[in-house]
């Protein structure tokens, strides 16, 4: 089946200071991506699609400028969370979809803590 | 814009008993994918089961099945034999293979089975 590396699994950061999550598909290409903020007992939030080769699509409310979404090859997706604030904390997952039967596999998230 | 609706923010069940998870939707779609989606301590993503909406056949998937119905737009999830692995947080979710394919997710039931 497909696999998604996700890494940092988790990560500490000073406020102001930037931090980059990378999704990873391991075993076949992805022309899309997804990227997913969870807070604390709730539910998964879509905050962007990261395209291959192109600008992501960005949901509404989501700050472009401050989350950097670059997927420069056809396996690989990152995150970057520039100028961390408290408020940014949260845990962050990806989603690929899969190949064959439509359905999405998810990286193991990457908790985000802003001090 | 399509929504997911889980009515019921907990749920607990005693251990070998049946439980029914509920979920309804909203979209103007004919063809598109329905999911429920376990979240364990782990927060890993983990497919429970998988609908697609041209199929009138519930799926089923060992202990786990839904009840489909497309007219009235409900999803529910019932869990047979319920085991204490079984205790989680439930994400039902909807897919349309029209556009950028993303994923709206439900606001999640924890699970809590009682031994």
């Amino acid at each position: 089946g497909a696999v998604v590396s996700q890494h940092p699994s988790w990560v500490i950061c000073k406020s102001g200071t930037s931090v980059k999550i990378e999704c990873r598909s391991l075993d076949f290409q992805a022309t899309t991506m997804f990227w997913y903020r969870q807070f604390p007992k709730q539910s998964l939030m879509l905050m962007a699609t990261s395209n291959e080769g192109s600008k992501a699509t960005y949901e509404q409310g989501v700050e472009k400028d401050k989350f950097l979404i670059n997927h420069a090859s056809l396996t690989l997706s990152t995150l970057t969370v520039t100028s961390a604030h408290p408020e940014d904390s949260s845990f962050y997952i990806c989603s690929v979809p899969q190949r064959g039967v439509y359905g999405y596999t998810f990286g193991s998230g990457t908790r985000l803590t802003v001090v | 814009a399509q929504t997911v609706t889980q009515s019921q923010p907990e749920m607990s069940v005693q251990e070998a008993e049946t439980v029914t998870l509920s979920c309804t939707y909203d979209t103007s779609e004919s063809d598109y994918y329905l999911f429920w989606y376990k979240q364990p301590p782990s927060r890993q993503m983990i497919l429970v089961i998988r609908q697609e909406a041209y199929k009138q056949q519930n799926a089923t998937e060992n202990r786990f099945s839904v009840n489909f119905q497309k007219a009235a737009k409900s999803f529910s999830l019932k869990i047979s034999d319920s085991q204490l692995g079984d205790a989680a947080m439930y994400f039902c979710a909807y897919s349309t293979e029209r556009g950028a394919q993303k994923l709206v997710f439900g606001q999640g039931t924890r699970l809590t089975i009682n031994p």
